[in-house]
């Protein structure tokens, strides 16, 4: 049973750049999250996509875009980087309607923006 | 909204020796409660979580927690720890009316076992 998976591993972008990273939920799911882990801190919330419409927003600017596919896969858009965006990005999947929705996490894209 | 502070940035240790990671929390409502491993260069490993029912939670590699209510904290325990648990612990809480489940973590504690 494959896990949550995440594209590509690494990517270094220039200032200004747009970017696009992607996930593939664990088998079953129907939601994903996208969190940002910059060094040294714990992840942060951007959003989360359930039947494909933004669920829930973190405090995140609108440079920061998804969305998620009828496969419930689910890409991030990021315009205009900052240096600030350096950070890594993980994907978690969930299911269901009815809490606790348990996430599971994938490996993460490590995004350096010079 | 919630907020959770882990309290310590950085825990050495001997290896076999005991360790707790604290994890302190603030919510206006009830919360659901998780523990994250993270090992170098890699994802986030769901540790143990605390749902509802007994406040002592454990898992399968010898780590446990205890919600306190009253002191809103949910300290991560292990009586006897193995180089192998060397990683950075994230402490996560998710509040009963969210219902997207977004999960709010501390800022993470480095756990160095040495030999």
């Amino acid at each position: 049973d494959a896990g949550v998976t995440q594209s590509p591993t690494h990517l270094i972008k220039t200032r200004g750049q747009q970017v696009t990273l992607r996930c593939s939920p664990k088998s079953g799911h129907d939601t994903v999250s996208w969190y940002q882990q910059a060094l040294g801190q714990g992840p942060q919330f951007i959003f989360q996509y359930y039947e494909e419409e933004e669920r829930q927003r973190g405090n995140f600017p609108d440079r920061f875009s998804g969305h998620q596919f009828p496969n419930y896969s689910s890409e991030l858009n990021v315009n205009a980087l900052l240096l600030g965006d350096s950070a890594l990005y993980l994907c978690a999947s969930s299911f269901g309607t009815i809490p606790p929705y348990e996430q599971y996490f994938g490996p993460g894209t490590r995004l350096t923006v010079t | 909204a919630q907020s959770v502070t882990q309290l310590d940035s950085q825990v050495p240790v001997f290896e076999e020796a005991p360790v707790e990671l604290r994890c302190n929390y603030s919510s206006s409502v009830s919360v659901y409660l998780f523990w994250y491993v993270q090992y170098p260069n890699q994802g986030l490993q769901l540790l143990l979580k605390y749902l509802s029912g007994s406040t002592l939670v454990k898992s399968i590699n010898g780590f446990e927690a205890e919600f306190n209510k009253s002191q809103t904290s949910f300290h991560l325990r292990k009586p006897s720890v193995h180089i192998s648990d060397t990683a950075e612990y994230f402490c996560a809480v998710s509040g009963l009316d969210n219902a997207g489940n977004m999960l709010t973590f501390g800022g993470g504690t480095r756990l160095m076992v040495k030999p």
